[in-house]
């Protein structure tokens, strides 16, 4: 089975400042990877996947983009943070050729002050 | 827009008894599935059943699907503590390389010792 990895755990960052969240991916090759932000005690927005390298589909037009650079990496970043962006964002994978669930990494908790 | 309603919002049972969570959602799906998520954690795949399928089990879950209602069911049966967790459905509307899940806003169910 797949192990998604994710850093850094927790992140407090000043508005206007950039950010980079990484999620690299274990035990599959070309999976399909996606980007969710949950906010409090609400369920997951999906931001990005992706299906390939250099192949990103955004879901949400935001303050946010996604790259995936390698195989099994996968990368969410943003030029100048706002205070909306605070959440829980998670990074997810799916073997693309067989099985129809995902596999999440354990999640950023990203606060803007 | 959401595509899994669950029902209830939040559950509070004692430990020992049975749980019942229902989703409801409004499109054709291929698939429904059941993750739960421990508090500040990532989501963890339960079980997933397809729309050919009626009923499903696995160790103390069971979940069923009724797509002339547009719903679904997961029982835990003789619940404990551990349990404890925020448990979402996730529809899935087609398989393939570019399958997407829709999440639904959770429900929280504490179990009592």
């Amino acid at each position: 089975s797949q192990t998604i990895h994710q850093w850094p755990a927790t992140l407090v960052q000043p508005v206007g400042s950039p950010l980079s969240l990484e999620c690299t991916v274990e035990g599959t090759s070309n999976p399909n990877l996606y980007w969710y932000r949950q906010a409090a005690g609400r369920g997951l927005q999906l931001l990005f996947y992706s299906v390939g390298i250099g192949q990103i589909s955004s879901e949400v037009p935001q303050n946010l983009s996604a790259s995936r650079p390698q195989d099994r990496q996968f990368i969410l970043s943003s030029k100048k943070l706002l205070l909306s962006d605070s959440g829980f964002y998670l990074c997810a994978g799916r073997a693309a050729i067989r099985g129809d669930e995902q596999y999440f990494g354990p999640g950023t908790r990203l606060t803007v002050t | 827009s959401q595509q899994g309603e669950e029902d209830p919002q939040a559950l509070s049972i004692q430990e020992g008894e049975n749980a019942t969570m229902n989703c409801s959602y409004k499109t054709s799906i291929n698939n429904l599935q059941w993750y739960r998520q421990n508090s500040g954690r990532g989501l963890v795949h339960l079980i997933l059943i397809r729309s050919n399928e009626r009923e499903k089990h696995s160790g103390r879950l069971r979940v069923t699907l009724d797509t002339s209602k547009k719903s679904s069911s997961l029982l835990i049966t003789a619940s404990r503590a551990a349990d404890t967790a925020s448990y979402f459905c996730a529809t899935g509307p087609r398989t393939g390389a570019n399958s997407k899940l829709t999440f639904g806003k959770g429900i929280t169910l504490s179990v009592r010792p």
